[in-house]
């Protein structure tokens, strides 16, 4: 069975900072990886969407990676603002239609 | 352009009684998807449909049954909530597109359910 884990599970950081969120997954065999957003009582944003052939992709201020041999997977966030404050989740497939997410990173950014 | 929408937004039931979770999405989507997340435990899938007329068992199928009653909408039903399955309860719809593996999933905003 697919683990996916999220290290770590709260982060606060000052406005202006980059950082760097963890995701990690027992196995390789993945078609793709998605980043999410979470606002509190809300649902999920879609951020990123990484193919199984890719080791990258970037919108705006966000750029996530991909290493499917390591299980291991990034979200960077340049020049973080008050506004990303959320929690991030990811998710991997390993079928069409089977997801498996994490319990996500709670992000504060603190003006 | 609604995207996927879910009522009710919140329920409180008693042990042992019945309901139904609505979802409709108006993306033109093929496959929808019935979550719960629990605190600390991230999303976990409970049913999905591939397309209009097909169902099939996630992770924690069991309490639950679902119906695809057209490609539009998708329903969740307890049959006899337990105090487990006090949770938040997402749908999702997707176009999984198996020529170039994108299945960017799309959420509705849940319903917040406390079985007492």
């Amino acid at each position: 069975k697919q683990e996916v884990t999220q290290i770590p599970a709260a982060l606060s950081v000052p406005e202006g900072e980059n950082l760097v969120l963890n995701c990690s997954f027992t196995d390789s065999a993945i078609y793709n990886l998605q980043w999410f957003r979470q606002d509190p009582g809300k649902g999920l944003t879609s951020l990123l969407l990484i193919q199984s052939s890719q080791r990258e992709q970037t919108s705006g201020r966000l750029n996530a990676s991909l290493d499917k041999s390591s299980g291991r997977s990034t979200l960077y966030i340049a020049a973080s603002q008050p506004g990303d404050s959320a929690t991030y989740l990811c998710a991997v497939s390993r079928n069409f239609n089977k997801f498996y997410f994490g319990s996500g990173t709670k992000l504060n950014v603190k003006p | 352009n609604a995207g996927v929408t879910q009522t009710p937004k919140f329920q409180v039931l008693k042990t042992g009684q019945s309901m139904t979770l609505q979802c409709a999405q108006d993306m033109n989507h093929n496959s929808m998807y019935w979550y719960r997340q629990d605190p600390g435990m991230g999303l976990r899938l409970i049913y999905y449909s591939a397309s209009e007329g097909t169902t099939d068992k996630g992770e924690v199928p069991n309490g639950y049954n679902v119906s695809r009653l057209n490609k539009r909408e998708f329903s969740l039903r307890l049959e006899s909530a337990a105090p487990s399955q006090t949770s938040v309860y997402f749908c999702a719809s997707s176009e999984v597109l198996a020529a170039r593996n994108t299945d960017t999933q799309y959420f509705g905003p849940g319903t917040r359910l406390t079985v007492l």
